[in-house]
């Protein structure tokens, strides 16, 4: 069984439209978040849910809105997308906040 | 705030040698620190973790890693490298300050020749 599952695997779009990338734990774990890998796949959190409630936000542009309809699941939305937006969208989870986090298999975002 | 710093973005070994990719991190408080391992088109795989228990950490695939607080450092290390290995490798750290905040470092790829 997947314990951290995204959808889509990929995604290509254009600039300006608005696209979603979904994510789902199956591991019981009450904290979520999103990563960004640059093509230089450097890591870099964007946002952590904790029992459903925002408790990081990093300086991310307003065009990304995180929603956590419950425990198991965080959905990344993107407005107005950009160029600077491709990358690797990466969905993690963990137990609690200090301890291991795993990872979901990654969305690659191509804006075009 | 907590940092982590990968000393050599590539490093290469002949199927068999030593492997040693070096994590030397920095934080106020004494951090939690973990190696993941990332295969090619694929999600970053746990290998160890250190909390604060034992300073030797055995992880999965014959991995190890030792935490040196004089030195700042938490250096991955596998005695013999197999092709299979062949991946790139993040060091990232957890700092009390930073709640659940995983602040990574840049990653090495590590190539294995055969």
């Amino acid at each position: 069984d997947t314990a951290v599952s995204q959808t889509p695997k990929y995604l290509v779009t254009q600039m300006g439209n608005d696209k979603s990338i979904k994510c789902e734990q199956n591991l019981g774990h009450d904290t979520m978040y999103w990563y960004k890998q640059d093509s230089k796949k450097f890591l870099k959190i964007m946002f952590s849910y904790n029992n459903k409630e925002l408790i990081i936000n990093e300086t991310v542009p307003n065009r990304f809105s995180p929603k956590s309809p419950d425990k198991a699941h965080l959905n990344l939305h993107i407005n107005s997308l950009e160029l600077g937006d491709s990358a690797v969208y990466f969905c993690a989870s963990s137990q609690a906040v200090r301890v291991e986090q795993y990872f979901g298999p990654g969305t690659r975002l191509t804006v075009t | 705030a907590q940092s982590v710093t990968q000393l050599g973005s590539h490093v290469s070994v002949s199927e068999g040698a030593l492997v040693l990719l070096r994590c030397n991190y920095s934080s106020s408080v004494p951090p939690y620190l973990f190696w993941y391992v990332q295969y090619p088109n694929q999600g970053l795989q746990l290998l160890l973790k250190y909390t604060s228990a034992a300073t030797l950490v055995k992880g999965i695939n014959g991995f190890e890693a030792e935490f040196k607080k004089s030195e700042t450092s938490f250096h991955l290390t596998k005695p013999s490298a197999h092709m299979r290995d062949a991946a790139e490798y993040f060091c990232a750290v957890i700092g009390e300050t930073s709640g659940s905040r995983l602040t990574f470092g840049e990653g090495t790829q590590l190539t294995v020749n055969p």
